[in-house]
Order: structure tokens, then C-alpha cells, then sequence
């Protein structure tokens, strides 16, 4: 079966950090593209960040360039989100996703809270 | 890239057929093909129904379909049931990135 388990997430204050997890199974992790989706109270879906089998290619939502950094650790069958100078803004419930190859997301984790709130 | 425009919500009784609507611009929803659509229970993940515009994933109901015409691409509900009920989403993937829709809220009378 295909899961993923997101954690990590918290109350954090404005300016803060956070690094979010997701470990997967049931698939090969090493052989497809993953990505970290955002659902926001204000905003709703909003894509974040992809990244490549290898770890080398990333991609990112213009409104956390320079703040969020995906990671990857196929040995460990595990996904990363560092998330720096956090806003109130990316307060949401944030999944982690497996890309299908077909420009969609297939199998969604159920999700780890954050809260940039003072 | 902004969120594609769908309608905020839709309803059918049991048994009818629901059409929702996700509206963009030549380059997010007319020049691609990766249309996807998403339902979403409450306090649930998203879970994939429609891809490339009008493929199903395995185990998905045929009851489901989606179509795409210039700007403007829909998914159809056919056979309303309970279990349908819930948000559904929209999705356009072009270029590095994905943009979702607002998303629509359906009501089974």
C-alpha cells in the first residue's frame, strides 16, 4: 500500500523555522519526482516545491524562493521541507505528494500542520 | 501563475448529473493537457480522479469524466451519490509548476 506520514509541523513565531518530514512506502521512493502541497485557510491548494529522483532539481513557488529548501534522502525513503523566515501567509496544512508522471499528484500524505502565529 | 476560477459550490439530488467548471487563460489551462482533478473530504487529503484531462486512475468510477475546451475545462459527476459530496479541486500543470482552482464545494440534496 502507498503512504506517506508527514511531520514536523507546529506553532512557530513569524521569523521562525521549521523542517517538515514525510516518509514514504509502498513504492520506489528513489524513482519518481515528490513535491510538498500547501491548503491555506485564505489561499486553499497552492503547489509549493517539487523536486527531482536524484535530489539535483528543484522548483518552487515564487512566494517562498529564498525561504524554503526541498530535500530528499532515498536511502531513508524520505522527503524534507525547510521551511526559514516563516509568514503568517504559510500558516496551512502542508502535504507531501508523489508525482504520477502524468502532471498530477497521485498519493497524498494526510497532511502536517503549521501555524506562524505570535 | 493565478489559481484557476472555479465556481465556489454546485449541488445535484441522488442520481443527477453535477458539471464544474475550472476557468484559466491560454497559458494554464488552453495550451496544456495536464488537467487534473481532486476530491476532497473533509479534514481528508485530496485524492486524485481525473488526469490529462479525461483519464481515470485505476479504481476511480467511470461516473467521473472530464473534458477540456479552450480556456475553460469541467469535470462531470454523473449518477450523483452521498459519497460525492465534498470539494473538488482543479489543477493545470505547465512549464515547472502547478496551479490549483479555488476549488467548489458539492452538495448531494
Amino acid at each position: 500500500e502507498v503512504q506517506s506520514v508527514e511531520s514536523g509541523g507546529g506553532l512557530v513565531q513569524p521569523g521562525g523555522s521549521l523542517r517538515l518530514s514525510c516518509a514514504a512506502s509502498g513504492f520506489t521512493f528513489r524513482s519518481v519526482w515528490m513535491a510538498w502541497v500547501r491548503q491555506g485557510p485564505v489561499k486553499g491548494l497552492e503547489w509549493v516545491a517539487n523536486i527531482d529522483q536524484d535530489g539535483i532539481v528543484t522548483n518552487y513557488l515564487d512566494s517562498v524562493k529564498g525561504r524554503f529548501t526541498v530535500s530528499r534522502d532515498n536511502a531513508k525513503n524520505s522527503l524534507y521541507l525547510q521551511m526559514n523566515a516563516l509568514r503568517a501567509d504559510d500558516t496551512a496544512v502542508y502535504y507531501c505528494a508523489r508525482d504520477s508522471g502524468w502532471g498530477a499528484h497521485d498519493y497524498w500524505g494526510q497532511g502536517t500542520l503549521v501555524t506562524v502565529s505570535s | 501563475q493565478s489559481a484557476l476560477t472555479q465556481p465556489p459550490s454546485a449541488s445535484g439530488s441522488p442520481g443527477q448529473s453535477v458539471t464544474i467548471s475550472c476557468t484559466g487563460t491560454s497559458s494554464s489551462v488552453a495550451n496544456y493537457n495536464y488537467i487534473s482533478w481532486y476530491h476532497q473530504h473533509p479534514g481528508k487529503a485530496p485524492k486524485l480522479i481525473i488526469y490529462e484531462v479525461t483519464k481515470r486512475p485505476s479504481g476511480v468510477p467511470d461516473r467521473f469524466s472530464g473534458s477540456k475546451a479552450g480556456n475553460t475545462a469541467s469535470l462531470t459527476v454523473s449518477g450523483l451519490q452521498p459519497e460525492d459530496e465534498g470539494d473538488y479541486y482543479c489543477s493545470s500543470h505547465g512549464g515547472l509548476s502547478y496551479v490549483f482552482g479555488t476549488g467548489t464545494t458539492v452538495t448531494v440534496l
